[in-house]
């Protein structure tokens, strides 16, 4: 079974310029789950889709970022116009249950895409 | 809010050495508690986990136990290799959301 798959793996770009990630989540994962590792500090959460549903998007940074899950498979988050501070991983994951707190449900993480905004 | 807060890095040990991360959180309720690690090129993938009080998570030698009353989930392996070389991410799951705490690069030395 293939995992969680994104793309690209790397990518620069100027500041000003766009970049869209694209994230394959597990088949038949209804959630979604977009994270992000600014470098040297802690992995933080930007948003959660069921299906092509916004769950919980209280972690996006701001309008300059925009997730789409078109048809509830694959995910893009677009970044427009980039600015310098969005350098980092980007991480996609999935899980096919809802996450519960006492339940131990994991979700599974994607390689992560790099960005470096210049 | 909730949060959770581990041992800064970088951490470099000889093999065979005792290997301990500390990771401590906060949260509201009773949250499940991960660890997840990062090998080179990789992607997370989740180590261990424990759900309850007093629950001990274990896997590849490591083990962590879920210790409410100091709110600590501390990582632990007795003999490291160097095929553990990785930055290792202690996580809680509330509600929705897993937070994170800063990761702490481990470089395990022949």
């Amino acid at each position: 079974e293939a995992g969680v798959t994104q793309f690209p793996s790397h990518s620069v770009i100027e500041k000003g310029q766009t970049v869209t990630l694209r994230c394959d989540p597990i088949s038949g994962h209804d959630n979604l789950y977009w994270y992000r590792r600014v470098m040297g500090k802690e992995i933080k959460f930007l948003l959660h889709f069921v299906k092509e549903s916004k769950q919980d998007e209280s972690g996006m940074p701001n309008n300059r970022f925009l997730a789409e899950r078109t048809g509830g498979t694959y995910s893009t988050l677009k970044v427009q116009p980039a600015e310098l501070e969005d350098s980092g991983v980007y991480f996609c994951a999935s899980s096919q249950d809802r996450l519960r707190t006492t339940s131990g449900n994991t979700i599974y993480f994607g390689e992560g895409s790099w960005l470096t905004v210049v | 809010g909730d949060s959770v807060t581990q041992m800064e890095g970088p951490v470099t040990l000889s093999e065979e050495a005792f290997l301990t991360i500390n990771c401590t959180y906060t949260a509201t309720g009773y949250p499940s508690l991960f660890w997840y690690v990062q090998y080179p090129g990789e992607g997370l993938q989740l180590l261990l986990k424990a759900t309850k009080a007093d629950d001990k998570g274990s896997n590849k030698g490591f083990e962590a136990t879920y210790r409410k009353e100091t709110t600590s989930f501390h990582l632990e392996k007795g003999s490291v290799q160097v095929s553990d070389s990785a930055v290792y991410f202690c996580a809680l799951n509330a509600g929705n959301q897993f937070y994170f705490g800063t990761g702490t690069s481990l470089t395990v030395i022949p």
